[in-house]
């Protein structure tokens, strides 16, 4: 049963636009959410994070957007850079828990020159 | 800090086989996790331990995977026998009880044939 979900495998996008990728969560529990990002051949690294008390949370290019009543959470890569092509998952946890992180199945973004 | 290491890099093996993957956490770590990617579930968690005890391990497939930490520095996790349906890319992920925040290793490609 997959508590989070990302419902688009993947996305393509010009460099210097906007990349957007959604994630969905079942769990209420869920207190924390992360994204982390994947280049081929290499693990999975953390790129950014946002606490359930938040509902918004930007580094540098990198915004992230949580909507509770929704269950909803979005990264927003702006611009985008070719270097951003990678698979990204989003991630949730829950204090209570013990902090396991679930994950999506990850949205592989393509950034096209 | 070199890292959570994870060996071998890559692993392939015939149907039947018994398979060992190694993972060596970050000094320091008390959680070690054991994930497995695929393209349809993303990363899937396996099992996980919390000062080399094993916590949940409700995520191991079948009776045919088993996985151990017998100290804080190294942990094993083993496929016997092995199956064509396990061909996917095992990872490594440690952390510190105080953090949201896993580190990953760079993961074992297993391939069964």
């Amino acid at each position: 049963d997959q508590q989070v979900k990302q419902n688009s495998p993947s996305l393509s996008v010009q460099e210097g636009r906007i990349s957007i990728l959604n994630c969905d969560y079942t769990n209420s529990m869920f207190d924390y959410f992360l994204w982390y990002k994947k280049y081929p051949a290499e693990g999975p690294t953390f790129l950014i994070s946002i606490s359930s008390i938040k509902d918004k949370n930007e580094d540098g290019r990198f915004t992230v957007f949580l909507n509770k009543s929704a269950k909803h959470l979005s990264l927003h890569i702006v611009p985008s850079q070719p270097g951003d092509s990678a698979v990204y998952f989003c991630a949730a946890s829950a204090m209570i828990n013990d902090y396991k992180l679930s994950f999506g199945a990850g949205t592989t973004v393509t950034v096209r020159a | 800090d070199a890292g959570v290491i994870q060996s071998p890099r890559h692993e392939v093996t015939e149907m039947g086989q018994e398979v060992t993957l190694r993972c060596k956490p970050i000094s320091g770590h008390d959680y070690l996790f054991w994930y497995r990617q695929t393209m349809m579930r993303g990363l899937e968690l396996l099992i996980y331990f919390n000062n080399n005890v094993p916590i949940d391990d409700s995520g191991m497939p079948e009776d045919r995977f088993s996985a151990k930490m017998p100290n804080a520095s190294f942990s094993t996790l083993k496929i016997q026998p092995s199956e064509p349906r396990d061909s996917a890319v095992y990872f490594c992920a440690s952390r510190t009880g105080r953090s949201y925040g896993y580190t990953f290793g760079s993961g074992t490609r297993l391939t069964v044939v």
